[in-house]
This record gives C-alpha cells, sequence and structure tokens, in this order.
C-alpha cells in the first residue's frame, strides 16, 4: 500500500538556519503530495501542496517540489524563525486504478524546534 | 467562513462507556474525512464519508467503530465500549470536491480519554 517516510526527529536549529525535512513516498497511482503543521494543541494546517510531478509548492518561504524520479518531496526554508516551531507531517494522497480521492496518508511527523 | 468545528474538544469516558464524537464540515464541503492520532504517532486514515454515504471506512476497526454523515447535521464517530487503547486526538477534516489534488482542512481535533 502507499507509504510515507519522513526524516527521524526531532529537529533543533537556530533562528536563521537552513531547514530541510527530508520525504519520500510509495504509491501505486499518481498522488498528489502535501506537506501539513501542526502547532501544539491545534489541528493541522495546509502549508503547500503539489499536484503532479515536477511541481514546486511554497508558501511562507517554505518550498518543495515533487520529484516522481526520486519519490521525494523534501521541504526546505532558507531562514527559520523561532515561529515556525512545530510538527511537520509530510502527506500523499489517494489516486490510483482510476479512483481517486482525497485520502490522505501521513509520515510520522517531525519536530521542528528553533532557537532564538 | 467558520472553519471544521469539532465538539468536544475534550472527552473523558471511563471503560465500557460510548464515546461521541461530532464534525462539522465548512460551510459548502459535502466530503468528510476521520483520522485518528495515537500519542508519539502521526494521523492514520479511518473513514471517508460523503453526504449520507460511506465511500471508505477501511482505517476503521471492524468492532465497535461506526461512522455517519446525515443528510442534515454534522458527521458523528461513534465509539462504542472503549478501551483504553482508544486513548487518542480523532481529527476531522473536510474538502469541497474530494478529489486527490482537493486541499483538506482540518478541525482542532477532539482527545479521547478513556480512564
Amino acid at each position: 500500500g502507499d507509504s510515507v517516510t519522513q526524516m527521524e526527529g526531532p529537529v533543533t536549529l537556530s533562528e536563521e538556519a537552513f531547514l530541510t525535512i527530508n520525504c519520500t513516498y510509495t504509491a501505486t497511482g499518481y498522488p498528489s503530495l502535501f506537506w501539513y503543521v501542526q502547532y501544539p494543541g491545534e489541528g493541522l494546517q495546509l502549508l503547500l501542496k503539489a499536484t503532479k510531478a515536477d511541481d514546486k509548492g511554497s508558501n511562507k518561504g517554505f518550498e518543495a517540489t515533487y520529484r516522481k524520479e526520486t519519490t521525494s518531496f523534501h521541504l526546505e526554508k532558507g531562514s527559520v524563525q523561532v515561529s515556525d516551531s512545530a510538527v511537520y507531517f509530510c502527506a500523499l494522497s489517494f489516486n490510483a486504478g482510476g479512483t481517486s480521492y482525497g485520502k490522505l496518508t501521513f509520515g510520522q511527523g517531525t519536530i521542528l524546534t528553533v532557537h532564538p | 467562513n467558520a472553519g471544521v468545528m469539532q465538539n468536544p474538544r475534550h472527552l473523558v469516558r471511563r471503560r465500557g462507556q460510548e464515546a461521541r464524537l461530532r464534525c462539522s464540515p465548512m460551510k459548502g464541503h459535502s466530503h468528510v474525512y476521520w483520522y485518528r492520532q495515537l500519542p508519539e504517532e502521526g494521523l492514520k486514515f479511518m473513514v471517508y464519508l460523503q453526504k449520507e454515504n460511506i465511500i471508505d471506512e477501511s482505517g476503521m476497526p471492524k468492532e465497535r467503530f461506526s461512522a455517519e454523515f446525515p443528510k442534515e447535521g454534522p458527521s458523528i464517530l461513534r465509539i462504542q465500549q472503549v478501551v483504553r487503547g482508544d486513548s487518542a486526538a480523532y481529527f476531522c477534516a473536510s474538502s469541497p470536491l474530494g478529489t486527490h489534488t482537493d486541499t483538506q482542512y482540518f478541525g482542532p481535533g477532539t482527545r479521547l480519554t478513556v480512564l
């Protein structure tokens, strides 16, 4: 079945450091790929998404490119802030065998802590 | 436009009791998904519903769990005879189209504690 693997955390960075969170996936069809962010005690918020190969999603300084050849969707940010501290989830949606709907498969999540 | 609403936010039950979790999707959204987040784990898909129909319940335990999304009113996730292992955060999400490119909007979750 479909699966998502994220780099193990937690990740601790100083403010203004460069961030990379790796995400690779296995899927039988042609999924869309998503990054969601979860702040303490809250639900998930969409950070960015890409719906086909070579698409780049971007939002709030975060970027990720849908790489079909390496089955990856790594999240990057050039300069993190303390307010970026949260849990980040990579996810894919279901699109195979002529059936397509939004059922999401999530990675295990990566805890990011940014210190001043 | 109000976001996805879930209630209660926190629910405490004793073993053997029933838990009912409610989800009101965003206005205009007819597709609802339920996910469970166990402690220290990611979210796992449970069930996908459209109005009055269950489309995919492949992630839901076969016993004690049921879900509905009636024509009128919120979606309900029902857990009968709860056990300690049911303690988790349950998140509901809604989307307007239900396609694989669609963005899902999440509620704040219901945190269930089973004593």
